[in-house]
């Protein structure tokens, strides 16, 4: 398996803009988690889905940000509008069963930078 | 407060044995103790979970105190490729929501 896929690798935009941060979870795996991380927050676990669902998204900062699942094998986290705040490392993580002492395989992460 | 302790940063040499403490004081009895690391930059990567028995496999040993207050990750012969930040992370109640910490960061001298 090719392990979990996020896309873009880097993305540079400026203030206002709306940015999408995309994921392909490991096939089979039925949890998907987005984290946020900042050198002074840490990670920030933003939101988790089960079975596509959205379970929690109390992390989710504002309604700038919102993100989907629409299928088993995809998740967006979009940002609309994008502020200079909003920069950090976006990780997407997929676990199996959600017994809740899984293990969480994360994906590379998107380096997001606003301007 | 479901964070953990853990010392900001540590070092040690190579091919050295590697003790990595982590305090977690408020642990509830049904809590499984997370181990994960992150090489420079790139994703956190599992090492190892328990809850009260000492557990090993072909990364690490975790070491359980019997109040399981306290924890260690034991990194048997450092290398250089096991430079990275290491979070030991406990479940939040919510078994979903793991709560990170900011980790040690762990050097390792040739």
């Amino acid at each position: 398996d090719a392990g979990v896929i996020q896309s873009p690798r880097h993305e540079v935009t400026e203030m206002g803009q709306e940015v999408t941060l995309r994921c392909k979870p490991i096939s089979g795996h039925d949890y998907l988690f987005w984290y946020r991380q900042t050198m002074m927050r840490g990670l920030e676990l933003l939101i988790y889905f089960n079975n596509n669902v959205p379970i929690d998204d109390s992390g989710m900062p504002e309604d700038r940000f919102s993100a989907k699942m629409p299928n088993a094998s995809f998740s967006t986290l979009k940002i609309q509008p994008s502020e200079p705040r909003d920069s950090a490392v976006y990780f997407c993580a997929s676990s199996l069963f959600g017994t809740g002492n899984e293990k969480l395989f994360f994906g590379s992460g998107t380096q997001l930078s606003v301007l | 407060d479901a964070k953990t302790t853990q010392p900001n940063s540590m070092e040690s040499n190579e091919e050295e044995p590697v003790h990595l403490p982590c305090n977690h004081s408020t642990i509830s009895g049904t809590d499984y103790i997370h181990w994960y690391r992150q090489l420079p930059s790139q994703g956190p990567e599992y090492v190892i979970h328990g809850l009260t028995s000492n557990v090993n496999n072909r990364m690490a040993s975790l070491a359980i105190a019997e109040d399981r207050k306290s924890s260690t990750l034991i990194l048997h012969r450092a290398t250089l490729r096991d430079a990275a930040v290491y979070y030991c992370i406990r479940n939040a109640g919510n078994n979903r929501k793991l709560i990170w910490g900011l980790g040690t960061s762990l050097a390792v001298n040739p």
